[in-house]
């Protein structure tokens, strides 16, 4: 079975940091691309960050709201993605999940592209900014 | 705010078709894939329909996807009160370079 565990969620101060963890079974981790997505209490899904996988240089992006205070890595030997939070605000307040990318091959005449979609999610783990 | 728009809720008796509506922009519904996930409460959102209409093995038929231009539409047949969750429509922004989220539609089976 495909799984994705996260771990790590606290009660941390504003400006303090945090530093999440996924761990990956049952699929090929390094082969494919990671996001964490997060969801404030009451309210919808917002997309957080992603790392490609070392075949697209590990390349990272991130949501303008934590741009500068959020890092995402990975540690392929060991499953494992992080996420590294620091200047913690209150509206970082949320649940967060671990989301694994699968892909399709498109096709126009001979030649292909990828789309990207995300199929696997944890559980996730709560995150509480509160002074 | 949300870059793809959804309404914020839908209601239908059992039995009945529901559409869900995703409007967005050439950037990235015009020029990517979209995705729908099902988030039952408390727990963590499903996949129900990728690359614009394909159902991931083990989604029951009742559950459609399509697309037109900018704008993507799910359709859920059969309403059961099992139905009752958030939808939300995913496609990735080729400007933003980001994953772009709708705000989610929270369906009611009256």
């Amino acid at each position: 079975e495909e799984r994705l565990e996260e771990s790590g969620g606290l009660l941390v101060q504003p400006g303090g940091s945090l530093r999440l963890s996924c761990v990956a079974s049952g699929f090929a981790f390094s082969d494919q691309h990671m996001d964490w997505v997060r969801q404030a209490p009451g309210r919808g899904l917002e997309w957080v960050g992603r790392i490609r996988s070392k075949g697209y240089r590990y390349t990272t992006y991130y949501a303008a709201s934590v741009k500068g205070r959020f890092t995402i890595s990975r540690d392929d030997s060991k499953d494992s993605l992080f996420l590294q939070m620091k200047s913690l605000k209150t509206e970082d307040t949320a649940r967060y999940f671990c989301v694994r990318e699968s892909r399709d091959a498109i096709w126009f005449g001979d030649v292909f592209y990828y789309q990207y979609y995300m199929d696997v999610w944890g559980k996730g783990t709560t995150v509480t900014v509160s002074s | 705010q949300f870059v793809l728009t959804q309404p914020p809720a839908v209601s239908a008796t059992p039995g009945q078709t529901v559409n869900i509506s995703c409007s967005g922009s050439k950037s990235n519904i015009g020029s990517n894939t979209v995705s729908w996930y099902q988030q039952l409460p408390g727990a963590a959102p499903k996949l129900l329909i990728y690359r614009d209409d394909q159902r991931p093995s083990g989604v029951p038929a009742l559950f459609s996807g399509s697309k037109y231009g900018t704008s993507a539409s799910l359709a859920i047949s059969g309403l059961q009160s099992e139905g009752e969750a958030d939808y939300y429509c995913v496609a990735w922004d080729d400007t933003l370079d980001a994953w772009v989220f709708g705000g989610g539609t929270k369906l009611t089976v009256l």
